[in-house]
């Protein structure tokens, strides 16, 4: 089954840069998304499209794809942005959606 | 304002047959698919499957495909997801999200998921 790869979690310190990535052969080929969910809410867009940030989404959340592995990386990461990311993408028929295992983001 | 709207709360015991629905207002319903997703307690997100509302196409992941249907009331621009034969992990947060027809699968709009348990 086609899955997406994501560490379990991650830690920084606050004003440090958070690094999370997103695996799978299929990437190249496909659009990454990547989501932030804070405790007991609804997912949030941060990215689209690979590397675009929707309106009202922070300067310091970007993010970038290259060969099999999709980045979202937190530059100066802010105690406000400890939640779960998800990257999101489409299997190889580009028919079905798959979510990655989810990141753990701790900012302490 | 743009919203989707779903109940808070379902109970259900084993066996018994679920009907999720998703409210749209504030924007064209017919203009979105609408995808459901689901969140186990304490675990990732997982996609369910997606409907196109007036044509009621649907697209299901393998792993529900035979317990799943999807259908859409264009009339009251509602989503509905029907899940038979439920189980204790069923058990989860099920929410409805968007994307527009003819784009990207960017869900830029998301109910605040009901809340499921299955339970004797």
């Amino acid at each position: 089954s086609y899955e997406l790869t994501q560490p379990p979690s991650v830690s920084v310190s606050p004003g440090q840069t958070a690094t999370i990535t997103c695996s799978n052969d299929a990437l190249p080929r496909r659009y990454a998304y990547w989501y932030q969910q804070k405790s007991d809410q609804a997912p949030v867009l941060v990215i689209y499209e690979d590397y675009k940030r929707p309106s009202g989404i922070p300067t310091r959340f970007s993010a970038s794809s290259s060969g099999a592995v999709a980045t979202l990386t937190i530059t100066g990461a802010q105690v406000e942005d400890e939640a779960d990311y998800y990257c999101f993408s489409t299997d190889g028929s580009g028919l079905r959606g798959v979510f990655g295992g989810g990141t753990q983001l701790i900012v302490l | 304002q743009e919203r989707l709207v779903q109940s808070e709360t379902e109970v259900k015991g084993p066996g018994a047959s679920l009907d999720l629905s998703c409210k749209a207002s504030g924007y064209t319903f017919l203009d979105y698919w609408i995808h459901w997703v689901r969140q186990a307690p304490g675990h990732g997100l997982e996609w369910i499957g997606i409907s196109q509302p007036g044509v009621d196409k649907t697209i299901i992941a393998e792993k529900f495909q035979a317990r799943v249907s999807m259908t859409t009331d264009t009339s009251t621009a509602t989503a509905h997801m029907q899940l038979r034969n439920l189980r204790p992990d069923d058990t989860a947060t099920y929410f409805c999200t968007r994307h527009a027809i003819g784009g990207n699968w960017l869900f830029d709009l998301w109910g605040r998921g009901t809340l499921v348990t299955v339970s004797s």
